[in-house]
């Protein structure tokens, strides 16, 4: 079963960036899509983004003028930043492994988040 | 873009069956996604196309969709059964993953 785990500094000050590292554990990277989620106080989930294995982004169109992902595969890593933060930023982020149906043995329609890490708070706050 | 709704709360006895809705427009036509959320622990998928469960899932936990809503049951439910419920779908129109609001299940 694969692993998720997410890194980086619980507090960020308004208007810098906030940096979020996941690591992948007990699983490949290759041909998977890799999400980033958050869960504001009193909010439900929002969807940040995804990047598939080949770096190929796609963003929430409310966050997409701040907000970029990138994948390392040889390190098991996939990141997130978050540029110009305020408090309406201040969440759990919850890093998750898109699922799907298959097309052939390494390709999939990702619909659904089939595996997710614990989540990490970021508060953001001078 | 698309918008799903669910009820904030439901409450239900220990060993009666839960029911979660989640509404959207013609929401039959999407395949719904189900997520437990815990505070401090991962969320777990429950239910994915409407229906299946992954491995590891309890069979207590089912879902059905039709016209525009879809629904999680949880039947014979257990105190470990409380917790948020969130419904998703992917909106093709614009390659996004939607959730809705969130339903929270105390278990009396």
């Amino acid at each position: 079963q694969v692993h998720l785990q997410e890194s980086g500094p619980g507090l960020v000050k308004p208007s810098e960036t906030l940096s979020l590292t996941c690591t992948v554990s007990r699983g490949s990277m290759r041909n998977y899509y890799w999400s980033w989620i958050r869960l504001a106080p009193g909010k439900g989930l929002e969807w940040i983004g995804y990047v598939y294995h080949s770096g190929r982004t796609t963003y929430n169109s409310s966050l997409r003028s701040r907000v970029s992902i990138s994948v390392d595969t040889p390190k098991y890593q996939f990141s997130l930043r978050l540029n110009s933060v305020t408090a309406a930023d201040t969440a759990v982020y919850y890093c998750a492994r898109l699922g799907g149906h298959y097309y052939d043995s390494a390709t999939y329609d990702p619909k659904w988040f089939d595996s997710w890490g614990q989540g990490t708070l970021v508060t953001v706050s001078s | 873009s698309y918008v799903l709704t669910q009820p904030a709360s439901e409450s239900v006895a220990p060993g009666q069956t839960a029911r979660i809705t989640c509404g959207g427009d013609n929401i039959r036509s999407k395949s719904v996604h189900w997520y437990q959320v815990k505070p401090g622990q991962a969320p777990v998928l429950v239910v994915y196309d409407d229906g299946d469960r992954p491995s590891g899932i309890p069979e207590r936990f089912s879902g059905s969709n039709s016209g525009n809503t879809a629904t999680l049951i949880i039947s014979r439910v257990e105190g470990g059964d409380e917790a948020d419920y969130y419904c998703q779908v992917w909106d093709g129109s614009n390659d996004h993953y939607v959730f809705g609001p969130g339903t929270q299940l105390t278990v009396l």
